[in-house]
């Protein structure tokens, strides 16, 4: 079976830094995926870790440790518009075409 | 720019109705999605797609099936809609192997 950990919700400061924590248990492992998602609209994409380590993309940067089963988003000098879901999503199995989300985190900015 | 687009973003519909949620992506993706998305549930696969005619089961199918006749365009059908399916539907679709794009959803409430 498939099973993805994140917080609920989380509150942060604008200016500040946070981190959003995903945990997973899955039957096959070939990348994960974080997306962000504002109230109302389609998710889109942020990030692919497939290998362990860190990756980093502007103000935001993707972690993997596959033997731990963990990942984070790390989000740096926080906007008010970086309110929103942040969801974690797992490809599990090799060729395997499907995600596993998981339900997400409600982030929210404030001043 | 990938572009993924749905038939309708609000759709209201009675219990029984036949319901017919089109999808079209513009950039010659293989891969096709069908998500449905609840609060405190999270996106949940109920089909998808990786090929003309081809369809897999996602994870909840019951109560749904898919059409996919050309590659551009896949179809989630309700053959008799119930009031348990009034929710938020997000089509996607991706390259083998990356990052899927979604589009803006549609929110289908059945009465």
């Amino acid at each position: 079976g498939q099973n993805i950990d994140q917080p609920t919700e989380m509150t942060a400061t604008e200016g500040a830094i946070v981190q959003i924590n995903c945990t997973y248990q899955t039957s096959g492992f070939n990348g994960l995926f974080w997306y962000q998602q504002h109230a109302g609209e389609a998710p889109t994409f942020l990030s692919y870790n497939v290998l362990d380590g860190l990756e980093e993309k502007g103000r935001f940067s993707s972690f993997l440790s596959r033997s731990k089963g963990y990942s984070y988003l790390l989000l740096k000098e926080l906007q008010m518009k970086d309110s929103a879901s942040y969801l974690c999503a797992v490809v599990s199995g090799a060729g395997s075409y499907q995600l596993t989300f998981g339900k997400g985190t409600k982030l929210s900015v404030i001043p | 720019d990938v572009k993924v687009t749905q038939s309708s973003r609000y759709l209201v519909k009675r219990t029984g109705e036949k319901v017919f949620l089109e999808c079209v992506q513009d950039m010659d993706h293989e891969n096709m999605f069908w998500y449905r998305q609840d609060p405190g549930l999270g996106l949940r696969l109920i089909y998808f797609s990786y090929d003309v005619k081809m369809k897999e089961k996602g994870d909840i199918p019951e109560g749904y099936s898919v059409s996919r006749e050309k590659k551009e365009r896949f179809s989630l059908i309700l053959e008799s809609a119930s009031t348990n399916q009034t929710s938020m539907y997000l089509c996607a679709s991706s390259l083998q192997g990356r990052e899927q794009y979604f589009g803006p959803g549609t929110r289908l409430t059945v009465t």
